[in-house]
C-alpha cells in the first residue's frame, strides 16, 4: 500500500486478557519501528527490526510484550495479560534504511488500545 | 540518556500569524534533528536536519538547526486553521542509529 496500514485502529480489552496488534509498512522498508504515545508524553521507543530481526528489544516495557516481524514485512506486537498502564496508542512505522543515515520514519495511525 | 525539549508545550494564535516552535536537545552524537505534524493520528515527517545553518523550507514553514547552540527552531508564517496540530521534535543520536529521542510536543492551535 501507499503507507504504513496498522489494525486494528482500536482495540479494547478486559485487564489480563491478550492482544495482537498489526502492522504492515511501506513495501520495500528494511526497518520497522514500534513506538508507544501516553496521553501526555512524548513517542517512547519500543522495538526496532531490520529486515526480520530485531537487534534492539530494549524499549520493551515487560516480558509481556514482544514483537516479531516475518517475511521482513508485516509486524506483530503482542501484549500478554494485559493491564491498565498498558493503554496508550501503539504507533508503527517504517523507514528504507536507518534514521541515522537520512531516513526518515514514516508512521501508520496507530492502534488505540484501552484496558478496562 | 538523549534528551529532547520543546517549548512552547501549547500555543494559541490567530490565523494570519507567524509562530516559532523551540526544541533543544541533549544528545550523544548527534546525527539528524527531525520534525513531524501530528494531527489526529499518523505523524507525519516535515523536515530532517543534519547541518547547522541550513534552512528547510517548504511553503510557510521553514526549520533550522543550531548544532553549537544544540536547538532547532520551526517556523510557520501566515498561519491557518489547518496548521492546528501537535509538532513534534524528535533527534537521531549516534549511539543507536535507528532510534529517535522524541520531545513531548507542541500543541498549536490556530483560531480563524
Amino acid at each position: 500500500g501507499a503507507g504504513v496500514s496498522q489494525s486494528p485502529s482500536n482495540k479494547v480489552t478486559e485487564k489480563g486478557k491478550d492482544v495482537e496488534l498489526r502492522c504492515d509498512p511501506i513495501s520495500g522498508h528494511t526497518a520497522l519501528y514500534w513506538y508507544r504515545q501516553s496521553l501526555g508524553q512524548g513517542l517512547e521507543f519500543l522495538i526496532y527490526f531490520q529486515g526480520n530481526s530485531a537487534p534492539d528489544k530494549s524499549g520493551l516495557p515487560s516480558d509481556r510484550f514482544s514483537a516479531e516481524r516475518t517475511g521482513g514485512s508485516v509486524s506483530t506486537l503482542t501484549i500478554q495479560r494485559t493491564q491498565q498502564e498498558d493503554s496508550a496508542v501503539y504507533l508503527c512505522a517504517s523507514s528504507l534504511g536507518v534514521v541515522g543515515g537520512g531516513s526518515p520514519l514514516h508512521f501508520g495511525n496507530g492502534t488505540r488500545l484501552t484496558v478496562t | 540518556e538523549d534528551k529532547v525539549v520543546q517549548s512552547p508545550l501549547s500555543l494559541v494564535v490567530h490565523e494570519g500569524d507567524t509562530v516559532t516552535l523551540n526544541c533543544s536537545y541533549e544528545v550523544t552524537n548527534f546525527r539528524s534533528l527531525l520534525w513531524y505534524k501530528q494531527e489526529k493520528k499518523a505523524p507525519t515527517f516535515l523536515f530532517m536536519l543534519t547541518s547547522s545553518g541550513i534552512e528547510k523550507k517548504s511553503g510557510r514553514l521553514s526549520s533550522i538547526l543550531d548544532k553549537k547552540e544544540l536547538f532547532s527552531i520551526l517556523n510557520i508564517t501566515a498561519t491557518q486553521t489547518g496548521d492546528s496540530a501537535v509538532y513534534l521534535c524528535a533527534v537521531s543520536s549516534g549511539g543507536s542509529n535507528y532510534k529517535l529521542t522524541f520531545g513531548k510536543g507542541t500543541l498549536l492551535t490556530v483560531n480563524p
